[in-house]
């Protein structure tokens, strides 16, 4: 069974403070991994997709990368506004359209 | 081009009523799935349809149940509630099947008392 851990469970950061957020995961053959940030009582919203190991996509103070095992999403000189959980996802996990981790909550403070 | 619109974007019910909670999906996307949302389980999936058609039913009781609209529009309802399915209901849109990219509408907060 496809499985994504999300780590840690909550992260403060101060503004300007850059750090990075993990995913984990298992998956029998890797089809693509979704990263996603939700405010609170909102959808979420999609961010990245990322198909293969060594693959990178950026936004704005947003990174992600991909290995065989794990996704990072690497956040640069955060905001306040960054603040958010942030959400990993895999596609497509037997009967299951989308596995969620449940996420890191990120608070930056100013 | 619009996105994913749910409504409504809030409800209170009563234990034992019953629900419909309704998506629209993004116009030329044919799939649609359900999520409920709560701070403890995270996001589980309910239900996905294709062309009008369930494909998949996630681990959720006979009370929860779904269809979509030759429109791609999909509904969900909910009978006999109880306290316990107060959640976020989200719906997710997707232009064929979940290998790509999912986008999501702001939700429908339930809550039942």
């Amino acid at each position: 069974e496809d499985q994504v851990t999300q780590s840690p469970e909550a992260l403060r950061l101060q503004e300007g403070e850059s750090s990075s957020l993990n995913c984990s995961y298992t998956v029998s053959g890797l089809r693509g991994l979704f990263w996603y940030r939700q405010d609170p009582g909102k959808g979420p919203e999609f961010l990245f997709t990322l198909y293969s190991a060594g693959e990178e996509k950026e936004k704005e103070r947003l990174k992600a990368t991909l290995t065989k095992k794990e996704s990072f999403l690497h956040i640069t000189a955060p905001k306040p506004e960054d603040s958010a959980t942030y959400l990993c996802a895999l596609p497509r996990s037997g009967n299951t359209p989308l596995v969620f981790g449940k996420g890191t909550r990120l608070s930056v403070i100013a | 081009k619009a996105g994913v619109t749910q409504t409504p974007r809030y409800l209170i019910k009563t234990r034992g009523q019953q629900v419909t909670l309704s998506c629209s999906p993004i116009s030329g996307h044919r799939s649609v799935s359900w999520y409920q949302q709560t701070p403890g389980q995270g996001l589980q999936f309910l239900f996905e349809y294709f062309s009008e058609t369930q494909r998949n039913k996630g681990n959720f009781p006979g009370r929860f149940s779904g269809r979509q609209f030759s429109n791609s529009r999909s509904e969900m309802n909910v009978s006999t509630l109880e306290l316990g399915d107060s959640a976020l209901y989200l719906c997710a849109s997707g232009q064929r099947d979940m290998n790509t990219e999912a986008f999501f509408g702001q939700g429908t907060r339930l809550t039942v008392v």
